[in-house]
């Protein structure tokens, strides 16, 4: 079964300073991955996916993401941060073609930005 | 707002009550998720629709909870006899193909 794995629970950074956000999933093939921003009280909102071709993705809010097969990973980077990206963010696998339409979420980074 | 549009955004109730909880899709999307995410968890998929059919149901989705989407439309969620373990945020997606899911901002369920 497919599984993501998001190692730090909680991050805090300056604002101004990069940022780099660990996910790495488990999945027999390459799958479509994911990252998902989560405001307190709110729902989830998409920043990137990648399905295939260049492994390094652009997404909105100036965030970016690099596809490694080799290390199975799909790490989250922002250059400067900025005092409103604090928040919850989810990196997520799937679905997956013929075997299933659902999301597999990891278990959230949470990011404090320090003015 | 053309957004995923979800009914109640809170909802308190005691335990051993029935509560529903409505999900407006995106109109042109014909595939409606259901998930459920607890404090300090990633969403975890609770069923999925394509159109009116249900074509999909976890593990989790246990005989106390029921989902439709009549007319392939807004889709319900009902649990019966609430437990306290089922306080959570219940959010709602949808999409028109694989490639991305539009989520609502939850109903978060309160059971006391």
């Amino acid at each position: 079964a497919q599984s993501v794995t998001q190692p730090d629970i909680h991050i805090t950074v300056s604002e101004g300073a990069s940022l780099e956000l660990r996910c790495n999933y488990s999945y027999g093939a390459t799958p479509y991955l994911f990252w998902y921003v989560q405001s307190p009280g709110q729902g989830l909102q998409l920043l990137l996916k990648y399905f295939s071709g260049d492994t390094l993705v652009q997404g909105i809010k100036g965030f970016e993401a690099e596809f490694k097969r080799s290390q199975s990973s799909f790490n989250l980077r922002k250059p400067s941060v900025h005092w409103s990206d604090a928040a919850e963010y989810f990196c997520a696998v799937g679905p997956f073609t013929g075997g299933g339409n659902k999301l597999t979420f990891g278990t959230g980074t949470q990011l404090k930005v320090e003015l | 707002d053309t957004g995923v549009s979800q009914n109640p955004r809170h909802k308190i109730t005691k335990r051993g009550q029935n509560v529903t909880f409505r999900c407006d899709p995106i109109s042109e999307h014909n595939r409606l998720y259901w998930y459920r995410q607890t404090l300090g968890q990633g969403p975890e998929f609770l069923t999925y629709f394509q159109n009116e059919a249900q074509l999909e149901k976890s593990r989790l989705l246990s005989d106390r909870f029921s989902a439709e989407r009549p007319k392939g439309s807004f889709s319900t969620l009902e649990i019966q006899r609430t437990e306290q373990g089922d306080s959570a945020m219940y959010l709602c997606a949808s999409s028109w193909d694989i490639t991305e899911a539009f989520f609502g901002q939850g109903t978060r369920l309160t059971v006391v």
